[in-house]
């Protein structure tokens, strides 16, 4: 079956500007998880989705950073005025409960000038 | 707070070599998860094991193995019969309840996995 998704694949902006990150989850999976990859920091945990609850936003590392999930699917991860050190490789992960394996996304290349 | 410490930060091996991966880990919860990670050049991070805080027995899934030992809060990962395609960083991961119950992974730093034709 399809496995996660996420768009756009790359994405460069310059500093200062919104970005939107995509991730289509696995059809019935309903934990849903963002992560960050950069080199100096590994990979950090942002915030996870499960169903209609509220999300754990703990790993976000600044108000900058924002996400929803829309009917229990698709969520969309939001960097406002962009800094050069949100330049990482941002990862969607889903899995059928909380407690399963969780199956990544290719990830989306944010590079900000 | 939970940690994973993978000490080995790249291992080089001649092909047909076993390798073994290891992976410590810290947590103050009875219940837990330990996963491991590939993430091949190309970048996708693929899943390969779980296994649950209550399970400590080993698993063999054809050239590789895991050996997970609460005594020491290890779970180590081999690769028997190494081969090129084994090339690439593998992350050890725990999930535990800590924070909101939300079980997300902390990720070990990974060790990068070179094996030589």
């Amino acid at each position: 079956g399809a496995g996660v998704s996420q768009s756009p694949s790359n994405k460069v902006t310059e500093k200062g500007k919104d970005v939107e990150l995509r991730c289509d989850p696995i059809s019935g999976h309903t934990a849903l998880y963002w992560y960050r990859q950069s080199l100096g920091q590994g990979l950090e945990f942002l915030i996870y989705f499960q169903g209609n609850s509220a999300p754990d936003k703990s790993g976000l590392p600044s108000d900058r950073f924002s996400a929803e999930r829309t009917g229990g699917s698709v969520s969309t991860l939001t960097i406002q005025r962009t800094q050069q050190e949100d330049s990482a490789v941002y990862l969607c992960a889903s899995s059928l409960q909380r407690t399963y394996e969780q199956y990544f996304g290719p990830g989306t290349r944010l590079t900000v000038t | 707070a939970q940690k994973v410490t993978q000490a080995q930060t790249e291992i080089s091996v001649v092909e047909k070599e076993d390798v073994t991966l290891d992976c410590v880990y810290e947590t103050r919860d009875t219940t837990y998860y330990l996963f491991w990670y590939k993430q091949p050049p190309s970048g996708e991070l693929v899943f390969l094991i779980r296994r649950n805080s209550f399970d400590e027995q080993n698993e063999i899934s054809g050239r590789y193995s895991w050996n997970f030992q609460k005594s020491t809060s290890s779970f180590n990962f081999t690769i028997t019969a190494s081969q090129v395609v084994d090339s690439a960083v593998y992350f050890c991961a725990l999930s535990d309840y800590s924070g909101a119950g939300s079980y997300q992974l902390t990720f070990g730093k990974g060790t990068k996995l070179s094996v030589i034709p």
